[in-house]
């Protein structure tokens, strides 16, 4: 069971903002940890969204953003498109468990 | 372009060993720690391991610590999981992934990742 949780689902219309939470604690999201965001269709390899907590890497668009506050991680996606029914993942390490540790995932799906 | 390709998976009794390769190209496979990370059967993602740059430092989930072990060949741009004494729940699709951030756990993110390699774990 992981120690970072996230809703399992989500859903909008194309065009409309959605946002997934990440509850974690002090020992992940509550440090100075790195938060990141995980795209991934099934069958395929997963993909950096978000890392170090609001950064995007070249190539993702600014439709994705990422937040962080105490002991819970943010990501909204703007304008939301077909091609973001996907799950998304946050990740954090974890000084307790000396890991890093997953969020329980997100299926976005575009009504 | 930076690639990674996972091989070595397939079916295997309960108990038995197993070693996974992930050949990386396209980087200085030897300037970035590495990470092994798998998704079992309609689960979510779940971290395995984490080795250094120099193959120096590991860490291990506590589901694998004492069965799996994470190495890497830096001559051979390749990196490697062990896995021994393998049990039915090991049973996932494994990824590799580039450690784009400090290498350090704390700073890490992962960056690109393999398509990964079935592991059947089955009697």
């Amino acid at each position: 069971q992981s120690v970072l949780t996230q809703p399992p689902s989500a859903s909008g219309t194309p065009g409309q903002r959605v946002t997934i939470s990440c509850s974690g604690g002090s020992s992940n999201i509550g440090r100075s940890n790195s938060v990141n965001w995980y795209q991934h269709l099934p069958g395929t390899a997963p993909k950096l969204l978000i890392y170090s907590n609001n950064q995007r890497p070249s190539g993702v668009p600014d439709r994705f953003s990422g937040s962080k506050s105490g002991t819970s991680a943010s990501l909204a996606i703007s304008g939301l498109q077909s091609e973001d029914e996907a799950d998304y993942y946050c990740a954090a390490w974890d000084d307790s468990l000396n890991g890093y540790v997953f969020g329980t995932g997100t299926k976005v799906t575009v009504l | 372009q930076v690639q990674l390709v996972e091989s070595g998976g397939g079916v295997v009794q309960p108990g038995r060993s197993l070693r996974l390769s992930c050949a990386a190209s396209g980087f200085m496979f030897s300037n970035y720690a590495m990470h092994w990370v798998r998704q079992a059967p309609g689960k979510g993602l779940e971290w395995v391991a984490l080795v250094s740059y120099a193959g120096t430092n590991e860490y291990y989930a506590d589901s694998v610590k004492g069965r799996f072990t994470i190495s890497r060949d830096n001559s051979k741009n390749t990196l490697y999981l062990q896995m021994n004494s393998l049990r039915a729940e090991d049973t996932a699709v494994y990824f590799c992934a580039r450690d784009l951030g400090y290498g350090s756990g704390t700073y890490s993110w992962f960056d690109p990742w393999g398509q990964g390699t079935l592991v059947t774990v089955s009697s």
